[in-house]
């Protein structure tokens, strides 16, 4: 069974762009949740979807927003972007949020670089 | 709010001898899970393994085992006969279990190194 997929995995921007990432859980998993990793940070949930819904959401501007599609594909999309911004973002995804036994699969992650 | 303390940022280990790495974590609820995962330098976060907090046994998976303390609220982890792929940072987790939600804490990280 194929894993997390992230694309792209590399991404260069300016500040004042908008960039979208895309993730692809794995077959069957309807939860995505992501999360960004900055080394000043470090790992800082962003946001969690489920059946299209978004469920949670982490403290983060809203600049930040995801949406997930009828295929699980989520997306997540960061407007006017800061030098700040720069990080690895990962998106994990599983069967469905809270279960017993549930355990989240990660991605390899986006590396966004803001310039 | 959960918070997640891992106090070691760097711990360095010999080729096939042991080594625990600490975590800490502070919560008010009384049912939760406990992960720990594994970061090596390709940047994907692996599951190295989990804990319930209503499980007094502790979790073990082939050469990792966790000592879990609910009332001091620690979570180590030891990774006995330690190999050269086991270089990597390694995070400590926490997510509740009773609000439905996925969302992990994570510690600052430890990262590992084995000395050939």
């Amino acid at each position: 069974k194929a894993g997390v997929t992230q694309t792209p995995r590399y991404l260069i921007k300016t500040r004042g762009q908008q960039v979208t990432l895309s993730c692809s859980p794995i077959s069957g998993h309807r939860s995505v949740s992501w999360y960004q990793q900055t080394p000043g940070q470090g790992l800082q949930f962003l946001f969690e979807y489920f059946s299209e819904t978004q469920r949670n959401k982490g403290n983060f501007p809203g600049r930040f927003s995801g949406r997930q599609f009828s295929n699980s594909r989520s997306e997540m999309n960061v407007s006017t972007l800061e030098l700040g911004d720069s990080a690895l973002y990962l998106c994990a995804s599983s069967l469905r949020p809270g279960a017993t036994q549930e355990t989240q699969y990660f991605g390899p992650g986006t590396r966004l670089l803001v310039l | 709010a959960q918070t997640v303390t891992q106090s070691q940022p760097e711990m360095s280990v010999q080729e096939a001898e042991t080594v625990t790495l600490s975590c800490t974590y502070d919560t008010s609820e009384s049912d939760y899970y406990l992960f720990w995962y594994k970061q090596p330098p390709s940047r994907q976060m692996i599951l190295v393994i989990r804990q319930e907090a209503y499980k007094q046994q502790n979790a073990t998976e082939n050469r990792f085992s966790v000592n879990f303390q609910k009332a001091a609220k620690s979570f180590s982890l030891k990774i006995s006969d330690s190999q050269l792929g086991d270089a990597a940072m390694y995070f400590c987790a926490y997510r509740s279990r009773w609000t439905g939600a996925n969302n992990l804490f994570f510690g600052t990280g430890t990262r590992l190194t084995v000395i050939p």
